[in-house]
């Protein structure tokens, strides 16, 4: 059973500071990490997509791997308002196209 | 361009009705994806699609549940005899052919089964 494991929060944190968002999976093959935005009564938005152990950037993302502890991390620096939302980590077993398995999301609440 | 479209975008049935719940991918995405998302919790898979090949049901929860994309296009969810368990939102999403295989979410039909 492929497990992806995230803290439910809600996670509050101050607006201009840094947000932390952690996600552990079980399954040691995966290949594919991403994480999605979902504001409340929307569809999953990706955000970030990573693959290979350490650091992506985006802007105000950076993605963060590390396949040993099967551990992925997304931070959102300078956090504004708008960034509150459920951050959904998501992960695909294989290195193509196949379904992915998602946490329970972490509810960010961004507070000016 | 276009994202992902899904229709209807709410749906209401009675205890034992049929739906179906249709999603237009991405225009060039080979693959297809379907969701569903119970109130509070992430996206579930459901079943996969390559073109028109069906490469993984594994996620559909009965027999009750069907899925097709005849012309490697547009795909249809069907859901025989609702329950009020199917109540969800279910969510389509499309990739391309890689190297990242990422996927993008449609808006979602929100069911609700009465």
């Amino acid at each position: 059973q492929k497990e992806v494991e995230q803290n439910s929060g809600p996670l509050s944190v101050p607006e201009g500071a840094i947000a932390s968002l952690n996600c552990t999976y079980s399954d040691r093959g995966s290949q594919s990490f991403f994480w999605y935005r979902q504001y409340s009564g929307k569809s999953p938005e990706l955000i970030m997509s990573i693959y290979s152990n350490g650091d992506k950037e985006d802007g105000r993302f950076t993605a963060q791997l590390n396949k040993a502890s099967q551990y992925v991390s997304l931070l959102i620096r300078d956090s504004q308002p708008s960034d509150s939302a459920t951050y959904l980590c998501a992960v695909n077993a294989g290195g193509g196209a196949d379904g992915l398995t998602f946490g329970k999301g972490t509810h960010l609440i961004i507070q000016p | 361009g276009a994202g992902v479209s899904q229709s209807p975008r709410y749906k209401v049935a009675k205890r034992g009705q049929d739906v179906a719940l249709r999603c237009d991918p991405i225009s060039g995405h080979v693959s297809l994806f379907w969701y569903q998302q119970a109130l509070g919790q992430g996206p579930e898979f459901l079943t996969y699609f390559q073109n028109e090949a069906q490469l993984d049901k594994s996620g559909l929860p009965s027999d009750r549940f069907f899925a097709e994309r005849p012309e490697g296009s547009v795909s249809t969810l069907k859901i025989q005899r609702t329950q009020q368990e199917d109540s969800a939102v279910y969510l389509c999403a499309s990739s391309g052919q890689g190297p990242t295989y990422e996927q993008y979410f449609g808006p979602g039909t929100r069911l609700t089964v009465t």
